[in-house]
């Protein structure tokens, strides 16, 4: 079983749809909870961080953590084309350094 | 401000040859790491140096895989031999100490992609 699961997708979804990713975990160790944003030949990029439990928001994008279900989401709002990506969940521990354990990636594509 | 620098960007190799990689990163990340991606997977952690040190390579195959980064600034990642499965993008990224699990989060190159035939 892998660490970290996430379904490979593809999604496919109208413009201005609601987006729901997820991912689900196994160890209860991970404290620091990341989703990623890479585009086609481009290396990922950060695109919301949470520690621990709760939920954050950033303009059209809002995470949540759960941790006693070991799941997190990625919702975006008002979906663009250009939101048209592969989406990585990222995780690590408190006390381990730097190391990032991602999930597969789901590939999100946004259609006009 | 510059992004994380690597090259080449695209490599094509026979099994059993040798291959390097490079990277800069961005000016005062003290941090550089090397990950691997496998087509379809996400990354996965290869080596950590903190400055000129490795703070993790548990992950690296030390028989194959080999990685310096002099002056603790540019970082070279070499494979030899080469094998079918190597086959994937080496992304490398940086950090600022300690803010890789934070808003700031690393910043990848958009990483080598190598296919060995």
């Amino acid at each position: 079983q892998k660490e970290v699961e996430q379904d490979p997708g593809p999604l496919s979804v109208p413009e201005g749809a609601i987006v729901s990713l997820n991912c689900t975990y196994s160890n209860s160790a991970f404290q620091y909870f990341m989703w990623y944003r890479q585009y086609s030949r481009k290396g990922p990029e950060l695109l919301m961080y949470t520690y621990s439990s709760g939920n954050k928001e950033d303009g059209r994008f809002t995470a949540q953590v759960d941790k006693s279900s070991k799941y997190i989401s990625l919702f975006i709002r008002d979906s663009q084309p250009s939101d048209s990506a592969t989406y990585l969940c990222a995780m690590s521990y408190s006390n381990a350094g730097n190391m990032l354990t991602f999930g597969g990636g789901t590939r999100l594509m946004v259609k006009p | 401000e510059a992004g994380v620098a690597q090259s080449p960007r695209y490599k094509i190799i026979e099994k059993r040859q040798s291959v390097a990689f490079w990277c800069n990163p961005i000016s005062g990340h003290a941090t550089l790491y090397w990950y691997q991606q496998i087509l379809g997977q996400g990354p996965k952690l290869l080596i950590q140096f903190q400055n000129n040190g490795v703070v993790d390579d548990s992950q690296l195959p030390k028989d194959r895989f080999s990685a310096e980064r002099l002056k603790g600034v540019d970082s070279t990642l070499k494979i030899q031999p080469a094998k079918l499965e190597d086959s994937a993008v080496y992304l490398c990224a940086s950090s600022l100490v300690g803010t890789a699990n934070s808003n700031y989060g690393y910043t990848f190159g958009s990483g080598t992609r190598l296919t060995v035939v």
